[in-house]
């Protein structure tokens, strides 16, 4: 089975730290993203990438940045952690027969920015 | 924009009872996706049914769609307490974009 882990399921930062969360998948998908998932709005697409150096804008990049060196791992980064950046963030990967079909998500970190 | 609405916001059954929630959208879609959430996971792959299919079955699982109507339903049959979850559709619109609902809460009460 496909595994997507998330380096943190609990994470509480300062307001203007930087913050940096990992994920790495175990299954060579080229496929892989980020969202934000808070109540009542569903997900919401962050940054995607389907290579490695190759990185696009979601729905709401700003305030965030990516980075994929290795096609394994996708990390996404927080430059000025603010409060309206606390959330539950969520990595998925898909294999690249269709980006966006049946996607693996890692179990999530929840950000508290204080 | 969210397009995917699920329906209900929340749902509350006994277990053993059939457990139904829906999903409307507003534009042409290329297929329809739903995903399972246990409290605090992340999420799950169910099952994709695409745009020119009508029914598609896993399980204790089925799903419709209705292209003319521009909805989907999910249906669980015979739940277990291991059934309690968020359930969220997900559409690909005809733009390749990924467009989730806000999801149906399902509690299946023992």
């Amino acid at each position: 089975d496909v595994k997507v882990t998330q380096s943190s399921r609990y994470l509480v930062k300062r307001t203007g730290e930087k913050v940096f969360l990992e994920c790495v998948q175990d299954m060579d998908h080229e496929n892989m993203f980020w969202y934000r998932q808070d109540p009542g709005l569903g997900l919401r697409l962050i940054y995607f990438s389907y290579d490695v150096k190759m990185k696009e804008k979601g729905d709401i990049p700003e305030g965030y940045s990516v980075s994929r060196e290795k096609k394994e791992r996708f990390s996404l980064i927080l430059e000025s952690a603010s409060t309206n950046q606390t959330s539950m963030y969520l990595c998925a990967s898909s294999s690249p027969g269709g980006p966006n079909e049946k996607l693996f998500f890692g179990s999530g970190t929840q950000l508290s920015v204080l | 924009s969210q397009q995917g609405e699920e329906d209900p916001q929340a749902l509350s059954i006994q277990e053993g009872e059939n457990a139904t929630m829906n999903c409307s959208y507003k534009t042409s879609i290329n297929n329809l996706q739903w995903y399972r959430q246990n409290s605090g996971r992340g999420l799950v792959h169910l099952i994709l049914i695409r745009s020119n299919e009508r029914e598609k079955h896993s399980g204790r699982l089925r799903v419709t769609l209705d292209t003319s109507k521009k909805s989907s339903s999910l249906l669980i049959t015979a739940s277990r307490a291991a059934d309690t979850a968020s359930y969220f559709c997900a559409t690909e619109d005809s733009n390749y974009q990924l467009i989730w609902g806000a999801g149906t809460k399902l509690i299946i009460k023992p």
